[in-house]
């Protein structure tokens, strides 16, 4: 199975801060990568799919990038419902495999 | 718009099975292109892929729970279903459900809420 590392695990940062989190893959997976956020108690959300196309909804401070085995996910200019867990998740092959996840608080 | 809604027992004893309903209201689970999937979260921890199923019946599974898990889907109620048998407490998790639109598309891009099952004598 395809493994998927995160960095940092967790992050503290404040209001209007620039944010990135990396994933990496074990393995090449082109750009078969979703970014998720997850608020306590909530089911996660979709930001971007394919590596870099933003979730229909999804404010343009989000942004994704990368292909092959490292990815990035940045967050310009955060704001207070950011603060959140994120996720990445390869769905280029089976079985699917989540990040442990990116922890961002204040 | 679509939605997804988990269900079932929320207490477990081990060895027994664990059985979950995701009901889809807004849209058929038998439109192409569109997988129906679950996840689980165990408390405090990150997220695991269990599974999914085309409308076909094909039937996807995370190895690591491969030979106690199965999926299952009923168009007639737009519904489908996780059996996870002889559970023990590693198998406490938030449950959800989910849809995975595939092709240059892929991501789970619609959840339902999530059930907590505990598994406990």
């Amino acid at each position: 199975a395809i493994q998927m590392t995160q960095t940092p695990s967790s992050v503290s940062a404040s209001v209007g801060d620039r944010l990135t989190i990396t994933c990496r893959a074990s393995q090449d997976i082109r750009s078969n990568v979703g970014w998720y956020q997850q608020k306590p108690g909530k089911a996660p959300k979709l930001l971007i799919y394919a590596a870099s196309t933003l979730q229909s909804g999804v404010p343009s401070r989000f942004s994704g990038g990368g292909s092959g085995t490292d990815f990035t996910l940045t967050i310009d200019s955060l704001q207070p419902e950011d603060f959140a867990t994120y996720y990445c998740l390869q769905d280029y092959n089976y079985p699917f495999t989540f990040g442990p996840g990116t922890k961002v608080d204040v | 718009q679509l939605q997804l809604q988990e269900s079932g027992p929320r207490l477990v004893k081990p060895l027994e099975t664990l059985s979950l309903i995701c009901s889809v209201s807004g849209g058929s689970i038998s439109t192409t292109g569109y997988y129906w999937g679950w996840i689980r979260q165990p408390p405090g921890k990150g997220l695991e892929w269990i599974g999914n199923i085309y409308y076909s019946g094909s039937t996807y599974y995370n190895p690591s729970l491969k030979s106690r898990v199965t999926i299952s889907e009923d168009p007639s109620k737009n519904e489908f279903y996780l059996r996870l048998n002889s559970v023990t407490a590693a198998d406490t998790a938030v449950y959800f459900c989910a849809r995975f639109r595939s092709g240059d598309l892929d991501a789970f891009d619609i959840w339902g809420q999530g059930t907590m099952v505990t598994v406990s004598s």
